[in-house]
């Protein structure tokens, strides 16, 4: 069965300082797609990124950067000199084949992020 | 903007009540979820929607129906509302083609159940 993993349920750091979360995946699909979310206090979640498992490419977009890699199953975040506006939970999401060409997405059951000043 | 929108941000119902979370979304999209969002459990689908009409259910689907009459719309229902049922309930919708498969999210209904 397909799984999400986010081992971390709390991380706080602060301000300024680097920060990863985790995220390991298990899936026997071939194609599939991988997802993360943040979700501020406010409550909505919103899309950061969708990779592919055939692009293996690191991400980077700002201070946001992601990695790929399927030999260990991950999709790590990195957030660069971290700022109180990312305190947020943030969800990592894995594409599930339904139907044809349909698909919902499997969650881990989130990091809660909490940036210091 | 594309916009998924909730009819409430925070409800409180009795045990035994009739319960309707209603969901709009404006982008055309054939699919549609509810999920519940309990700390610690990530989010749980509840049931979602790929067509009017059509339903499927998810992980949690006991103690839940769903209703969609028109493609924008899709409406959750706790037929007898129980305390187990205090939670966040998220909406979001989807289009089926891959490239285009992000899941928009709603703002949320907090619910509980007194």
């Amino acid at each position: 069965a397909q799984k999400v993993t986010q081992a971390q349920t709390e991380i706080s750091v602060v301000e300024k300082e680097d920060v990863t979360l985790d995220c390991v995946y298990e899936t026997r699909d071939t194609t599939y797609y991988l997802f993360w979310y943040k979700q501020p206090p406010s409550g909505e979640l919103v899309f950061l990124i969708r990779r592919n498992s055939f692009d293996e490419q690191n991400e980077i977009s700002g201070r946001y950067s992601w990695n790929f890699q399927k030999s260990t199953s991950s999709f790590n975040f990195t957030i660069t000199a971290s700022q109180v506006v990312d305190s947020a939970v943030y969800f990592c999401a894995l594409s599930e084949p339904f139907m044809d060409s349909n698909y919902q997405l499997i969650w881990g059951a989130g990091t809660k992020l909490i940036i210091k000043p | 903007d594309v916009k998924v929108t909730q009819s409430s941000r925070y409800l409180v119902k009795r045990t035994g009540e009739k319960v309707f979370l209603e969901c709009v979304q404006d982008m055309d999209h054939e699919n549609m979820f509810w999920y519940r969002q309990d700390p610690g459990l990530g989010l749980r689908l509840i049931y979602f929607s790929y067509d009017v009409k059509m339903k499927e259910k998810g992980d949690i689907p006991e103690g839940y129906s769903v209703s969609r009459e028109k493609k924008e719309r899709f409406s959750l229902i706790l037929e007898s509302a129980s305390t187990n049922q205090t939670s966040m309930y998220l909406c979001a919708s989807s289009r089926q083609r891959e490239a285009d498969y992000e899941q928009y999210f709603g703002p949320g209904t907090r619910l509980t159940v007194t």
